[in-house]
C-alpha cells in the first residue's frame, strides 16, 4: 500500500513569492492534515480535513495561507506571499477515523 | 503554553541497554497517546499508541506506559539498537464527539544508541 505522497521534497523561493505544496493521502483515508514543523520543534497543525470539509483551520494564517481538498482526496497548501518566517518543513498526514496519523516525507521550504 | 512536554532534548544509551523516553501532558481531556519516530529528512513514522483506558501497551521491543494520575507517559525500548537512533515525538489526542481530534506534539527527544 502506498503511503502519503508529497511534492515537492524541497523548495527554495524568494520572499514575497507564492509557493504551493501537494499531498496525496493513503487511499481510503478520509482525514487529511497539514502540519508545519520548525527546526527543533514538534509538528504543529495548520488545518484538518474530514473528506472535503475543513473541520479545523483555526491555526492557519489565513491572510497568506490557503488550502483546498477537492473531491476529498488530494490536497494543496498555498502560501502567498511567502515570508522569511515561513521557512519550515510542511508535513501532510492522513488517517482513517483513528487517532493514528500517517505522515508523508514532507516539503522543506526555504524562503530567502 | 505547551500541552505536551518532552523535557529531555537528548538521550544517549549503549546498545543492548534500555532506553526510556519520557513525556508529560497538562490537558486532562487527552485520552489517546502516540509515539512517533523521525529520521532526518523523513516524515514522522508511527511507532506505538495507548488509550487512556490502559496503562501499558507492548509491541515487540517497544512498550508504552501511561500514568494518568501523574499525566505522564514513557516509551521503553529494550534492547536498544543503533537503528533506533532518531528523534522520538510524543503526541496526544482528545476524542471529541466520536471522531478523532488533532494530534498535539511535544518537541521531541533525540535518542542516540551507541554500539
Amino acid at each position: 500500500e502506498a503511503g502519503v505522497v508529497q511534492s515537492p521534497r524541497y523548495k527554495i523561493i524568494e520572499k514575497k513569492q507564492p509557493v504551493a505544496f501537494w499531498c496525496n493521502p493513503i487511499s481510503g483515508h478520509n482525514t487529511l492534515y497539514w502540519y508545519r514543523q520548525n527546526l527543533g520543534q514538534g509538528p504543529e497543525l495548520l488545518i484538518r480535513y474530514e473528506n472535503e470539509e475543513a473541520v479545523d483551520d483555526s491555526q492557519l494564517p489565513k491572510d497568506r495561507f490557503s488550502a483546498e481538498r477537492l473531491k476529498g482526496v488530494d490536497s494543496t497548501l498555498k502560501i502567498q506571499p511567502a515570508e522569511l518566517g515561513d521557512s519550515a518543513v510542511y508535513l501532510c498526514a492522513s488517517s482513517a477515523r483513528t487517532p493514528e496519523a500517517f505522515f508523508g516525507q514532507g516539503t522543506r521550504l526555504t524562503v530567502v | 503554553d505547551q500541552q505536551v512536554k518532552q523535557n529531555s532534548p537528548s538521550l544517549s544509551v549503549q546498545e543492548g541497554r534500555i532506553s526510556i523516553l519520557n513525556c508529560d501532558y497538562t490537558n486532562s481531556m487527552f485520552d489517546y497517546f502516540l509515539w512517533y519516530k523521525k529520521y532526518p529528512a523523513e516524515g514522522p513514522t508511527f511507532l506505538i499508541s495507548i488509550s487512556s483506558i490502559k496503562d501499558k501497551n507492548e509491541d515487540g521491543r517497544f512498550t508504552v506506559f501511561l500514568n494518568k494520575s501523574a499525566k505522564h507517559l514513557s516509551l521503553h525500548i529494550v534492547p536498544s539498537q543503533p537503528g533506533d537512533s532518531a528523534v522520538y515525538f510524543c503526541a496526544a489526542s482528545g476524542v471529541y464527539g466520536g471522531s478523532q481530534g488533532n494530534l498535539i506534539f511535544g518537541k521531541g527527544t533525540k535518542l542516540s544508541v551507541k554500539p
